[in-house]
């Protein structure tokens, strides 16, 4: 299995709701990304998890909530969110350990694709 | 902090060969990445150089040069298919996992 699986594909929420992202993948890796896309620019860094542990969170906003259950498993808890964060949103994985050529293949999701309203 | 500097647009037609060039700009570089995303698609990884050279898969290959901060991408045998974004991607010795994107090089293959 070569693949990061992401649900839901489309996302469209409110300013109140609180609503979760999923990501799973089956390939080994110790390593999971949230990347956040807006239109015609480079996916953004938000969160790096490593071995099931939090190892970069890029001065994300408190309403962005990231949680990796297990090795396979990574959310992003979603409340309280603004127009502005209608995105593209990616979920990656690769293989960890610090500096290992396999950290810079990472492996995306087709998305979720969330709208804010 | 990097900054990695891409041309935003490329027109070529089917058949040519398109080169992306990437300069980038760090401390404590580590190897670049290059992905291609197509318009409502995930990005795919195509090639990755940590040391000085030529890598070659299939129509595409990358070239780096650590002394110059410069790396490359070439597209060989354009086909309509390839018409998609590309991304060069760094990660440095000290931000393992925080691989920096350039702004992205959008190709457009003409028949």
């Amino acid at each position: 299995d070569t693949e990061v699986t992401q649900t839901p594909k489309h996302l469209v929420m409110g300013m109140t709701n609180k609503k979760s992202l999923k990501c799973e993948q089956h390939m080994g890796h110790r390593a999971m990304y949230w990347y956040k896309q807006k239109a015609k620019k480079p996916p953004e860094l938000m969160f790096v998890y490593s071995y099931e542990k939090l190892s970069i969170n890029e001065s994300v906003p408190s309403r962005f909530s990231p949680e990796c259950p297990n090795s396979s498993l990574l959310n992003l808890h979603l409340h309280a969110l603004q127009p502005e964060d209608s995105a593209l949103y990616l979920c990656a994985s690769s293989q960890a350990g610090h500096l290992t050529s396999g950290a810079n293949v990472l492996t995306f999701g087709a998305g979720s694709r969330l709208t804010v309203l | 902090g990097q900054s990695l500097e891409q041309p935003s647009e490329v027109t070529a037609v089917e058949g040519a060969i398109v080169q992306i060039n990437c300069t980038y700009q760090t401390s404590g570089f580590y190897g670049l990445s290059w992905y291609q995303q197509h318009d409502g698609g995930a990005p795919t990884f195509l090639s990755y150089n940590a040391l000085d050279g030529l890598e070659e898969t299939g129509r595409f290959s990358s070239f780096l040069s650590r002394s110059d901060s410069y790396g490359y991408l070439l597209l060989q045998e354009l086909q309509m298919k390839d018409s998609a974004s590309y991304f060069c991607a760094a990660m440095t010795t000290d931000s393992w996992g925080k691989l920096q994107f350039g702004a992205g090089t959008q190709v457009v293959v003409t028949p």
